[in-house]
């Protein structure tokens, strides 16, 4: 099995501050590093998919990078705001399988 | 309107009585899987299927089984529940794995 870990597990974030978290996994068999936003009662939505090193994607105040040789990924938030308060997963996808880490959870203070 | 759909969306029942899950997608999409979600363990995979008449383990297979006869529906079947089973479950499909999933809403099963 696929290991892979989120740094940190939670995270608490005053409105307005940027923020940003890890994703580590295992550099061999890679294929694909997918990000997710999971809100409180609802489903994991698609933040990003990155296959190349190197790779940087952007959405509005959320962006993403990918190193596949030292295995890892950061997310960042910029200006963060209430509604970005959710839990983010990140997920390596080796052939057909993905694995998901365990996931940060991240709550902004008004 | 491009979906995942998951029934029921919650379910108690008592161990050893079978039970099925269904999950439906209307994108036209080959790759589909199963996940349940345990507080602290995050999302992990149970089954997953690359296209009709594909399926194959993922890291939780066991006491769970699927099926794929339809390119748009993929089922997951407890044949004989137990409470271990007792979790929050999703479904998901894409055109791809390396593709972004769409996640169904998600069922919460208890097993007593």
């Amino acid at each position: 099995i696929l290991n892979v870990e989120q740094s940190p597990q939670s995270l608490h974030v005053q409105e307005g501050d940027s923020t940003n978290f890890t994703c580590s996994f295992p550099s061999s068999n890679f294929y694909a590093l997918h990000w997710y936003r999971w809100e409180t009662a609802k489903s994991p939505e698609a933040l990003f998919v990155m296959t190349l090193n190197g790779d940087e994607k952007k959405k509005g105040r959320i962006s993403a990078t990918l190193n596949t040789k030292e295995g890892y990924s950061y997310l960042y938030i910029k200006g963060s705001q209430p509604e970005d308060s959710a839990t983010y997963l990140c997920a390596s996808q080796g052939a057909q399988k993905l694995v998901f880490g365990q996931g940060t959870r991240l709550t902004i203070n008004p | 309107e491009a979906q995942v759909t998951q029934n029921p969306r919650y379910l108690i029942t008592v161990t050893g009585k079978k039970l099925t899950v269904t999950c439906s997608q209307n994108m036209n999409h080959e790759y589909m899987s199963w996940y349940r979600q345990d507080p602290g363990l995050g999302l992990r995979q149970i089954y997953y299927s690359m296209n009709v008449e594909v399926t194959d383990k993922g890291d939780v297979p066991e006491g769970y089984k699927v099926s794929r006869k339809e390119k748009r529906n993929f089922p997951l079947i407890l044949e004989s529940p137990s409470p271990n089973q007792t979790s929050l479950y999703f479904c998901a499909s894409s055109f791809f794995p390396s593709y972004e999933q769409y996640f169904g809403p998600g069922t919460r099963l208890t097993v007593t």
